[in-house]
């Protein structure tokens, strides 16, 4: 199974601010996903990656497919960017079958 | 439409009721996910369905059961819950086989509590 790992899982963060949200996992992977879960609510999918670096607005995902290492960044934070942030990783079981595995999440507060 | 509904919103029921969630996407997904997420914690996987067909059950115990009526409903029972019970279940989507690399979508979640 792959372990996932997210750091940090608490961050706190001053309007403005430029912030990086990482997350590692130990076996090789066919997809990465960065999704936003603002409180009590269902979850958004912000970026699919399998190589280098996608961008959506103030948005930025990076993954490193042999160090199997990933990062979001947000530029210029706004309040409205608090929520939780989860990696998931999706694996090849075999015979067409996928596994996804979660991160724990890393929950943003951005502070006016 | 890239939207996933879920009804109800809130449910609260008791130890001995029954009741059913609903999920519906009309994007043409032939994966349909159920997950269980507790507080401060990442959504487990319950149920999965491919092709209409129960392709995953993560162990699940007998009181959820899952109906998947046609490509784009997705259903799960519920009877007999326990306290324990009382989580987000949340319902996704997403094109093709269970977990191959396409996005998945998300529904808003039904919150449940059993009292």
């Amino acid at each position: 199974k792959n372990e996932v790992e997210q750091s940090p899982q608490n961050l706190t963060a001053q309007e403005g601010e430029f912030i990086t949200i990482n997350c590692s996992y130990s076996v090789g992977i066919s997809a990465l996903h960065w999704l936003q879960q603002h409180p009590g609510g269902g979850i958004v999918s912000l970026f699919m990656l399998s190589s280098g670096k996608k961008k959506h607005g103030r948005l930025i995902a990076t993954i490193n497919i042999q160090e199997k290492h990933s990062s979001l960044h947000i530029t210029a934070s706004h309040p409205r960017d608090s929520a939780v942030y989860i990696c998931a990783v999706q694996s090849l079981l075999g015979a067409g079958s996928y596994q996804l595995t979660f991160g724990k999440g890393t929950k943003l507060s951005v502070i006016p | 439409d890239t939207e996933v509904t879920q009804t109800p919103k809130h449910l609260v029921m008791g130890m001995t009721n029954k009741k059913s969630l609903k999920c519906e996407q009309h994007m043409g997904h032939r994966a349909m996910y159920w997950y269980k997420q507790k507080a401060k914690k990442p959504p487990e996987l319950m149920f999965v369905y491919s092709y209409e067909k129960l392709s995953i059950n993560e162990s699940v115990p007998s009181r959820f059961s899952p109906e998947c009526p046609n490509s784009s409903l997705l259903n799960l029972h519920l009877h007999a819950l326990q306290p324990e019970d009382s989580a987000l279940y949340l319902c996704a989507s997403s094109q093709e086989v269970a977990f191959a690399p396409y996005e998945q979508y998300f529904g808003p979640g039904t919150r449940l509590t059993v009292t």
